[in-house]
């Protein structure tokens, strides 16, 4: 069974640019979440998702965040304009349904200038 | 409000000892679940175990265990026989499944460095 991929791996913008990334579940998995991870710390959760409809998005910064899962499937994160202390880790994970086991992705590793 | 606390933020071993990670966490819930991950360098949260507020059981897998106990609020990760590839920084996490909709809580993590 695949598990959950993310793309782009590394990343690299100047602040005040904007960044995509995106994230495809593990197949079947209705709930999906996106967690920022700043080096040293765990994951925060930026957003969560229940097929295409937003569960929870309280920790999401709306002024320059903006996140999507149009089909209940793939979900693209956006920032624009970045800042510098967006520089972390995206994580991405699904997991079948809500308070099931989480499923983690490699991650993509923001670093803005 | 919920927290999780890894007070260990470095543990340095030397290979075939024994270690355990400690995790103390707070919720108001009386039904939640813990998690135990690993990351590796890689970076990639890879899932250990999920432990429900209602079982107190502890469990064995191989070389690892876990010790839950609700009276003290701890959920505790024991390597036993450490090897080389146990090097990374391990993670405690809490979900409180219906109010929080199945979010998870991390502590800080703990980065186990073991030495051959």
């Amino acid at each position: 069974e695949a598990g959950v991929a993310q793309s782009p791996r590394y990343k690299i913008i100047e602040k005040r640019q904007s960044v995509a990334f995106w994230c495809n579940p593990i197949s079947g998995h209705a709930t999906l979440y996106w967690y920022q991870q700043i080096l040293g710390q765990g994951p925060k959760l930026l957003i969560q998702f229940q097929n295409n409809g937003v569960v929870d998005d309280s920790q999401l910064p709306k002024d320059r965040f903006s996140a999507e899962r149009l089909k209940g499937v793939d979900s693209t994160l956006k920032i624009q304009p970045a800042k510098l202390e967006d520089s972390a880790v995206y994580l991405c994970a699904s997991s079948f349904e809500l308070a099931e086991t989480q499923y983690f992705g490699p991650g993509t590793r923001l670093l803005v200038l | 409000a919920q927290k999780v606390t890894q007070a260990q933020t470095e543990i340095s071993v030397v290979e075939k000892e024994d270690v355990t990670l400690d995790c103390v966490y707070e919720t108001r819930d009386t039904t939640y679940y813990l998690f135990w991950y690993k990351q590796p360098p890689s970076g990639e949260l890879v899932f250990l175990i999920r432990r429900n507020s209602f079982d107190e059981q502890n469990e064995i897998s191989g070389r690892y265990s876990w010790n839950f106990q609700k009276s003290t609020s701890s959920f505790n990760f024991t390597i036993t026989a450490s090897q080389v590839v146990d090097s990374a920084v391990y993670f405690c996490a809490l979900s409180e499944a219906y109010n929080q909709g199945g979010k998870l809580i991390f502590g800080q993590g703990t980065e186990l460095s073991v030495k051959p």
